[in-house]
């Protein structure tokens, strides 16, 4: 089956330790997507890569990291420094198209205790 | 700046009846208009895409959609919603200056009730 996993699907942290959430994709696809749900507020992009070895900033960056080391795998580290990690995260996927829709993980639910 | 806006945060229909779920945007240049729909703790599905072309573009389990460009406006329908329809829908605009950037709105939880 083609599509986007994610892992693990429910993961608890402490309070200061960093954690490290992964994103893998099968579609062949040169863009990735990290976002944010928190309710009522939609989705905000986290970070972004276009191809291997390259990746932006999104609108809520700080606290976060990613590495895009391989085109099938985008993993995101939510470091101590973000200050509320609380939330679902969801990793997308997409061609670089104008046209195209992007592909959507199954997401990680983060909880810190 | 390229934006979308969901000016409900619910709507609630009662099964058989129709529903339409509201989207306006705010783009420069033509507009690349996505709607997506979430069930709980799960990920965002595609439902359909207005690129260009015909105003009503129909998509996935029996929703359409209406482009309305003097309204700068891209609602979600359907004739006939079903319980199963309960869900939260997202619409969203991709970025015509830099394709990988997408932007969502707020989200529209949809409640029918049988």
């Amino acid at each position: 089956d083609g599509g986007i996993t994610q892992s693990p699907k429910y993961l608890f942290r402490k309070e200061g330790q960093n954690v490290t959430l992964s994103c893998e994709q099968n579609l062949n696809h040169d863009a990735m997507y990290w976002y944010r749900q928190d309710p009522g507020q939609g989705l905000r992009l986290i970070y972004y890569s276009q191809i291997v070895n390259d990746f932006q900033k999104g609108d809520i960056a700080e606290g976060y990291s990613v590495s895009r080391e391989k085109k099938e795998s985008f993993p995101l580290t939510v470091t101590s420094a973000q200050k509320n990690p609380t939330a679902f995260y969801l990793c997308a996927s997409s061609r670089p198209t104008s046209t195209d829709t992007q592909y959507f993980g199954p997401g990680t639910r983060l909880t810190v205790l | 700046a390229q934006s979308v806006a969901q000016p409900e945060d619910q709507v609630n229909v009662a099964e058989g009846n129709p529903l339409t779920v509201k989207c306006t945007y705010s783009v420069s240049g033509n507009p690349y208009l996505f709607w997506y729909v979430q069930y709980p703790n799960r990920g965002l599905q595609f439902l359909l895409k207005y690129i260009t072309g015909d105003n009503l573009v129909k998509g996935s389990y029996g929703f359409e959609a209406e482009f309305n460009k003097s309204q700068t406006s891209f609602h979600l329908k359907k004739p006939s919603a079903l319980v199963s329809d309960s869900a939260l829908y997202f619409c969203a605009v991709r970025d015509i200056n830099n394709f990988n950037k997408f932007y969502f709105g707020s989200g529209t939880k949809l409640n029918v009730k049988p």
